[in-house]
């Protein structure tokens, strides 16, 4: 069953333009959620991070939104930059015992035209 | 400052081969963990460790067996390989949770193996 989904698979935005990327999740006790890019041939590098106590995050052109009682959160990069243009995963932690596992979304292509 | 450096970068093994995939981190780090990364899947944990000594099953441990006996290295051994671990490792490591910091995971830059 997947705890953290990511619906679409791929996302085309124009440059200068805002992109969003959207997560959804199950496991009500997950308290810690985060945005990771990732280029070809590379690890992923995280981007930005939100507790549950929160409901927005931002960081220079990102800006992550939760939402708990839709168990939802998304990302939102504006302007759009061609460098821009990755994979980005979605992940979920719950402050259980003293593990920091992450549990990944299946990732969302995202690809900025000029 | 190297971060996660993992080793060797390309793999190819034959059907019942066993190997070694290496993972070091120079970040004091005390947990650390391995993913597969699978077309469509997303990035799936095999095993983790919360510090030397110490190591949990994840999601996908079956086949795969770690070990961590300094807190800098976390190898990852194929005990048989199989074509359905054909996939690409990644190594990870953080600060746990349990130190009262939200640490995000640093990531190695991957092994890419495929078993024939």
């Amino acid at each position: 069953d997947q705890q953290v989904k990511q619906n679409s698979p791929s996302l085309s935005v124009q440059e200068g333009r805002i992109s969003i990327l959207n997560c959804d999740y199950t496991n009500s006790m997950f308290d810690y959620f985060l945005w990771y890019k990732k280029y070809p041939a590379e690890g992923p590098t995280f981007l930005i991070s939100i507790s549950s106590i929160k409901d927005k995050n931002e960081d220079g052109r990102f800006t992550v939104f939760l939402n708990k009682s839709a168990k939802h959160l998304s990302l939102h990069i504006v302007p759009s930059q061609p460098g821009d243009s990755a994979v980005y995963f979605c992940a979920a932690s719950g402050n259980t015992g003293t593990a920091s596992k992450l549990t990944f979304g299946t990732g969302t292509r995202l690809q900025v035209t000029l | 400052n190297a971060g996660v450096t993992q080793t060797p970068k390309f793999q190819v093994l034959k059907t019942g081969q066993s190997m070694t995939l290496q993972c070091a981190q120079d970040m004091n780090h005390e947990y650390m963990s391995w993913y597969r990364q699978d077309p469509g899947m997303g990035l799936r944990l095999i095993h983790y460790s919360v510090g030397a000594g110490i190591t949990d099953q994840g999601e996908v441990p079956n086949g795969y067996n770690v070990s961590r006996s300094t807190t800098e290295d976390f190898p990852l051994r194929l005990l048989s390989a199989a074509p359905s671990q054909t996939s690409v490792y990644f190594c990870a490591s953080s600060y746990p949770r349990y130190r009262g910091l939200n640490s995000p995971l640093h990531f190695g830059n991957g092994t890419r193996l495929t078993v024939t």
